[in-house]
């Protein structure tokens, strides 16, 4: 079965400072990455996806992702964090040959203090 | 554009009743999922529907019976709620890809279920 998993449970983090998240996953074939988030008191919201071509993939707010097919890996990357990314983030990745269903990681909280 | 909807938002119920939970959404998408979310596992799919009248089984079924005799409805029912289902519900649709880039799901705001 394929899993996701999300290397820290919970970051914390100055302003400004700078992030990554780390993000692997079990599945040695063709995969669909996806980072959502989750603000507080609110829905899971895309971030990013990667199918194929350009590894470096942009998503809304600053964030990026690089996909790394040799380390099985898919790190959600910003270079100044500011207060309002304080949320929680997920990974989550679908092989397009088995079936429909998205694996979700565990999820990484990150708080952003001012 | 409402887009995904789920009610109730929070629902507090006791052992052994049933508990219906809702799910609507306006984009005509083929796919339905129903997930809960609990501390430390992420998000777990329960069920998941391809297209009306058809379901199927995800992670974590027992306990839960879904339905979709419209393509707009997804409702997740339990028949007799146990405190292990206190959780938060969400569900989500997606479109059924037909072009690369159109595999995303789209979340409702979830229903937070406690059961005494």
């Amino acid at each position: 079965a394929q899993s996701v998993s999300q290397h820290n449970h919970h970051v914390i983090l100055s302003e400004a400072a700078s992030l990554e998240l780390g993000c692997n996953y079990s599945y040695g074939g063709t995969v669909n990455l996806f980072w959502y988030v989750q603000y507080p008191g609110q829905h899971l919201q895309l971030l990013l996806k990667y199918f194929s071509g350009d590894p470096l993939v942009k998503g809304i707010k600053g964030f990026e992702a690089e996909f790394i097919k040799s380390k099985f890996s898919f790190n959600l990357r910003k270079p100044s964090v500011q207060w309002s990314d304080t949320a929680e983030y997920f990974c989550a990745v679908r092989n397009p040959n088995y079936g429909q269903n998205f694996v979700f990681g565990p999820g990484t909280r990150l708080s952003v203090l001012p | 554009d409402a887009g995904i909807t789920q009610s109730p938002r929070y629902k507090i119920t006791e052992t052994g009743r049933q508990v219906t939970l809702m799910c609507h959404q306006t984009w005509s998408h083929s796919y339905m999922f129903w997930y809960r979310q609990d501390l430390g596992h992420g998000l777990r799919l329960i069920y998941y529907s391809a297209a009306a009248d058809i379901t199927d089984k995800g992670e974590v079924p027992d306990g839960y019976v879904v339905s979709r005799s419209k393509t707009e409805n997804f409702p997740l029912t339990l028949e007799s709620a146990t405190r292990s289902q206190t959780s938060v519900y969400f569900c989500a649709s997606r479109e059924w890809p037909r072009t690369e880039g159109t595999d995303t799901q789209y979340f409702g705001p979830g229903t937070r279920l406690t059961v005494l």
